[in-house]
């Protein structure tokens, strides 16, 4: 069966630390992947979607970069943290776009 | 205008309490989904709509799409359904864009006393 992991579930860092946040996804192949956010109060926002490795595409200009080093691989990173960019992250996936999502347990980054 | 509105925003209900959420969104979509965010912060897929009706355990969701309309309906209704209930939909994009981008609600957060 396919799972998603994804981890650290909770981090705090200080504000210009680096980041990096990893996400696999087990049992499926070229699957779609996402990193999403979501801030206090706010919806979840896609931040960078990748059809294959090394594909990625970003839906709002940030302080932060993804890579996709593997098939199943999605890593989310900053060089140097701001204090906005603390909320939930939220790592997903899906075979097609139109068939259902599976989300990872997400990462709470709180940036001090 | 969010594209995904839902309501209500917070809902709090009594143990055994049949329960409605309702998403409205205003683009054109090819599906809407349905998720569940626990305490915790994790999401659960709970279902994935394009037409009509699905039904799992004691919950149902419905969608219009002419109406661009959809409820997610709780029946006898636990505790252990408090969570955070999200709508999201897969908007048909015209020109390129997203794809497998969701647009999402900002949720309905519900909560069973009993």
């Amino acid at each position: 069966s396919q799972t998603i992991h994804q981890w650290p579930a909770t981090l705090v860092q200080p504000v210009g630390s680096p980041l990096s946040l990893e996400c696999t996804v087990e049992g499926t192949s070229n699957p779609n992947l996402y990193w999403y956010r979501q801030a206090a109060g706010r919806g979840l926002q896609l931040l960078f979607y990748s059809v294959g490795i090394g594909q990625i595409s970003s839906e709002v200009p940030q302080n932060l970069s993804a890579s996709r080093p593997q098939d199943r691989q999605f890593i989310l990173s900053s060089k140097k943290l701001l204090l906005s960019d603390s909320g939930f992250y939220l790592c997903a996936w899906r075979g097609q776009p139109n068939t259902e999502a599976f989300f990872g347990q997400g990462t709470r980054l709180t940036v001090v | 205008k969010n594209e995904v509105e839902q309501s209500p925003q917070n809902l709090t209900a009594q143990e055994g309490e049949f329960i409605t959420i309702n998403c409205s969104y205003s683009v054109g979509i090819s599906a809407l989904h349905w998720l569940q965010q626990h305490p915790g912060g994790g999401i659960v897929s709970l279902f994935m709509l394009s037409s009509g009706k699905k039904k799992h355990g004691r919950l149902i969701a419905t969608i219009n799409i002419q109406e661009k309309h959809s409820s997610l309906h709780i029946t006898a209704s636990h505790p252990r359904d408090s969570a955070v209930y999200i709508c999201a939909v897969k908007k048909i994009w015209n020109y390129g864009g997203s794809q497998g981008n969701l647009i999402f609600g900002k949720g309905t957060k519900l909560s069973v006393k009993p």
